[in-house]
């Protein structure tokens, strides 16, 4: 089945380690999104990346980092850097339409990150 | 993209009966107007979206209008189910900010 998988679902970590969350995809998508979503905000972009070893900051990058190494895969490290890291953060990704994502956005199932 | 407001947070309808989710957005260059539905613990699945250049797109029971003019946009359920009871996001991009900004979404629970 083609799609996007988040790893894990669930993910426990104690104040001041870093963590990466992991994003496969089979889609042959070129572009790929980590987004993060917390109560009442919606959902937030951290970083993007449209093509294979390019990766672009979103509006919430700090204490987050990413790499782009395959274009199946699109890791998120959320550091100890990051001051309330505990959400809940979802992956997408899309083909590149013209003038970027004005094609259809598929997400992950999404990972459950609590800090303690 | 940049600056999209959703409305209202919270709706509430009786089994049957129609809802509207109304989002506005600040940048006239969006040429691109997604709706996602998001239920409990899960990812948001698209359920329709519109370009600019139309106004109007409909699939069975859900329909979005997009008013260039006004800059916004609205999703419409009629007939709604149980089933649709989720969290609704209205999403925009293209133009000067080619990210996809999201609404901060509606919480729909349609009562039996």
């Amino acid at each position: 089945d083609g799609g996007i998988t988040q790893s894990p679902k669930y993910l426990f970590r104690k104040e001041g380690q870093n963590v990466t969350l992991s994003c496969e995809q089979n889609l042959n998508h070129d572009a790929m999104y980590w987004y993060r979503q917390d109560p009442g905000q919606g959902l937030r972009l951290i970083y993007y990346s449209q093509i294979v070893n390019d990766f672009q900051k979103g509006d919430i990058a700090e204490g987050y980092s990413v790499s782009r190494e395959k274009k199946e895969s699109f890791p998120l490290t959320v550091t100890s850097a990051q001051k309330n890291p505990t959400a809940f953060y979802l992956c997408a990704s899309s083909t590149r339409g013209t003038g970027w994502i004005n094609t259809e956005a598929f997400f992950g199932q999404g990972t459950r990150l609590t800090v303690v | 993209g940049e600056n999209v407001e959703q409305h209202p947070s919270t709706l509430s309808v009786q089994e049957g009966d129609s809802a509207v989710i109304k989002c506005t957005y600040s940048d006239s260059a969006s040429n691109y107007f997604p709706w996602y539905k998001q239920e409990l613990g899960k990812g948001p699945q698209l359920i329709i979206d519109i370009r600019s250049n139309v106004g109007e797109k409909k699939d069975q029971r859900i329909a979005v209008t997009l008013n260039k003019t006004a800059k916004h946009f609205s999703l419409h359920i009629t007939e709604t189910q149980p089933e649709d009871s989720a969290v609704y996001f209205c999403a925009n991009s293209g133009g000067s900010n080619y990210k996809l900004t999201f609404g901060k979404g509606t919480l729909l629970t349609v009562n039996p």
